[in-house]
Formats: structure tokens, sequence, C-alpha cells
């Protein structure tokens, strides 16, 4: 069974504050990927990493950076909170080859004040 | 053309009836079509892959694909209330390993 887990499952923040979330995979998936979903607006990809050390920016890269220092860990930062960050933040991992299916964590819900 | 466009819905069908959720998508060299789950507050879930065209049968549920028509479909038979979610539409590119994913499409069953 695919495994990927998420920090946390709530988080509030205040305005400016330095948020790191931290996505875990134990299935050895050389992708992983960061979304943020919202309503009307459908999963909207943030950055996704092909390797260790490797990103690459998706849709909405802006306000955010990534870490991958090792291969099941994948982190999100928001350099400065703001409340336009307030969302769902999924976390997803999948195989360098295809067919490509992604596997989702459970999801952190962010509220910034 | 969005890429990966989905019936808005949302769909609501009485319990025990068949559910029908249409996708059609613009890249004409993907190989591959997934229909994912998401449950109101949840993340959403792997429920179906399909890769050649025809229909591909798991139980209760039928994903139908025609790659001349650029059209996917999920078929849900003997509808439950339990299916009651937003499924997503996804297909990853030619030679990309990212997902296109559509809007989503709302369904709702009666009791």
């Amino acid at each position: 069974d695919v495994k990927v887990t998420q920090s946390s499952r709530y988080l509030v923040k205040r305005t400016g504050e330095k948020v790191f979330l931290e996505c875990v995979q134990d299935m050895d998936h050389e992708n992983m990927f960061w979304y943020r979903q919202d309503p009307g607006l459908g999963l909207r990809l943030i950055y996704f990493s092909y390797d260790v050390k490797m990103k690459e920016k998706g849709d909405i890269p802006e306000g955010y950076s990534v870490s991958r220092e090792k291969k099941e860990r994948f982190s999100l930062i928001l350099e400065s909170a703001s409340t336009n960050q307030t969302s769902m933040y999924l976390c997803a991992s999948s195989l360098r080859a295809g067919p490509y299916e992604q596997y989702f964590g459970p999801g952190t819900r962010l509220t910034v004040t | 053309q969005k890429e990966v466009e989905q019936n808005s819905g949302p769909l609501s069908v009485p319990e025990g009836a068949i559910a029908s959720l249409n996708c059609t998508y613009s890249d004409r060299g993907s190989q591959s079509f997934f229909w994912y789950r998401q449950y109101s507050g949840k993340s959403p879930e792997l429920i179906m892959s399909i890769y050649s065209n025809g229909d591909k049968e798991d139980g209760r549920f039928t994903a139908q694909l025609n790659k001349a028509s650029q059209y996917v479909s999920l078929l849900i038979r003997d509808s439950q209330p339990s299916d009651s979610a937003t499924y997503l539409c996804a297909v990853p590119p030619k030679s990309n390993y990212k997902l296109t994913f559509g809007k989503g499409t709302l369904l709702t069953v009666n009791p």
C-alpha cells in the first residue's frame, strides 16, 4: 500500500510567519508534488520534484519554495505567509516511469490569519 | 481549449441508478487516464486507471476510453449514498509525468 503522510492536518498561522509543510512517502517514488486546492479553482500545481535536490516550478509557485534533501521527503515552505495562502495543501508522489498515477497524502488545511 | 474538461455538474442520481461521469482531454498523445474520488474535506483517492480503448470494469465501476474521440468516462452502477463525492479526471500529457486534473464533478446519490 502506498503511504503518503503530511505533517499536520490542520494548521493556523499568522500573516508574515514562515510556514513549513512536510510530506513523506514510503514507496521509493522519484516524483513528488505539492498542490493547493481551492473551491472553484480545482487542483493547482505549486512545485514538483523528480529527484533529490531537483525541483521545478508548477503553475503557481509565487510565494512558495520547496526542499527535497532526501528521496522520501518533500517540504513546502511559505516564506512569509499571507491570507491568500489560506487553502488545502496536498502532497502527492508517483514513480518516474509511466503510467504516472499519483498518490495523495491526507492534506493540510492551512489558515493564515 | 482547456486541457481536461469534465461535465460541470452537480450530478444528482437516486440510489440504485447508474451515474455517468464524463471527461474530454486535448492531448492526443496521452496514454493513461485516471479517475479519482474525493470526499468533502479529504484528499483525492485513485479509484480507476485505464490505458487502452474500450471498457475496464472494477466492481460497480466501469471506465470507458475512446482515444479517437479523446473521451473517457466513469460509470457507477447501483449507485450508493457512499458514492457521493467529487470525481476528478486526470490525464498526463504525452512524455510528461505531471497530471492535468479536471475541475471535478460533484455527484450526490439520494437515498
